[in-house]
């Protein structure tokens, strides 16, 4: 069956580094990835799309890789601040609808 | 600015009672989706609609159906509500294979 795993329910960083985030996904070949942010009582919000055929997207403090062959992406925020705290859920293409992992909650501490 | 938007932000409701969550863009977007977001378990899709009148099952529509009679508002029903469809309910648009611009989503409470 079709399966999308992000690394962690919680991930706790320090401000000013790196938080790297990772999806993975099994028996699925999407056509692009998207990720998205959500913040506690809302909406998720679009923040990249990236497809198959690029190995790498930038925006701002973010970064998202696609790697087909290990059917992973990762998802990196540069320069992190308490700001960037949210949960973060990356969703694969199905040809017309998404599929949505369970999301990782980061905390960026001061 | 774009915008979804749903009827309420939060609802309770009895066990047995018939419930209508509204879903509404602005954006003419063909695509429309449902969600409910459960914690640790993410968002489930539980039905799409690609155009006025057209749905497609997602992958938990059992107790739910759906009704899009315009292109800007997507409905999802509750035929007879139960205690582990509480949750929070989530509607989305989106033109193509691009982003999907999501609502605030409803927590629904059945007692």
């Amino acid at each position: 069956s079709q399966k999308i795993e992000q690394n962690s329910e919680a991930l706790n960083i320090q401000e000013g580094k790196t938080a790297t985030l990772t999806c993975n996904y099994t028996n699925y070949s999407p056509a692009y990835l998207q990720w998205y942010r959500q913040d506690p009582g809302r909406g998720p919000v679009f923040l990249l799309l990236i497809r198959e055929n690029e190995k790498e997207k930038r925006k701002e403090r973010l970064k998202v890789t696609f790697d087909t062959t290990l059917k992973q992406s990762l998802f990196h925020i540069t320069a992190s601040q308490p700001a960037d705290s949210a949960t973060y859920l990356c969703a694969l293409d199905r040809g017309g609808d998404m599929r949505f992992g369970a999301g990782t909650r980061l905390t960026v501490k001061p | 600015d774009v915008k979804v938007t749903q009827s309420s932000r939060y609802l309770v409701k009895r066990t047995g009672e018939k419930v209508f969550l509204e879903c509404v863009q602005d954006m003419d977007h063909e695509n429309m989706f449902w969600y409910r977001q459960d914690p640790g378990l993410g968002l489930r899709l539980i039905y799409f609609s690609y155009d006025v009148k057209m749905k497609e099952k997602g992958d938990i529509p059992e107790g739910y159906s759906v009704s899009r009679e315009k292109k800007e508002r997507f409905s999802l029903i509750l035929e007879s509500a139960s205690t582990n469809q509480t949750s929070m309910y989530l509607c989305a648009s989106s033109y193509g294979g691009n982003e999907q611009f999501f609502g605030p989503g409803t927590r629904l409470t059945v007692l």
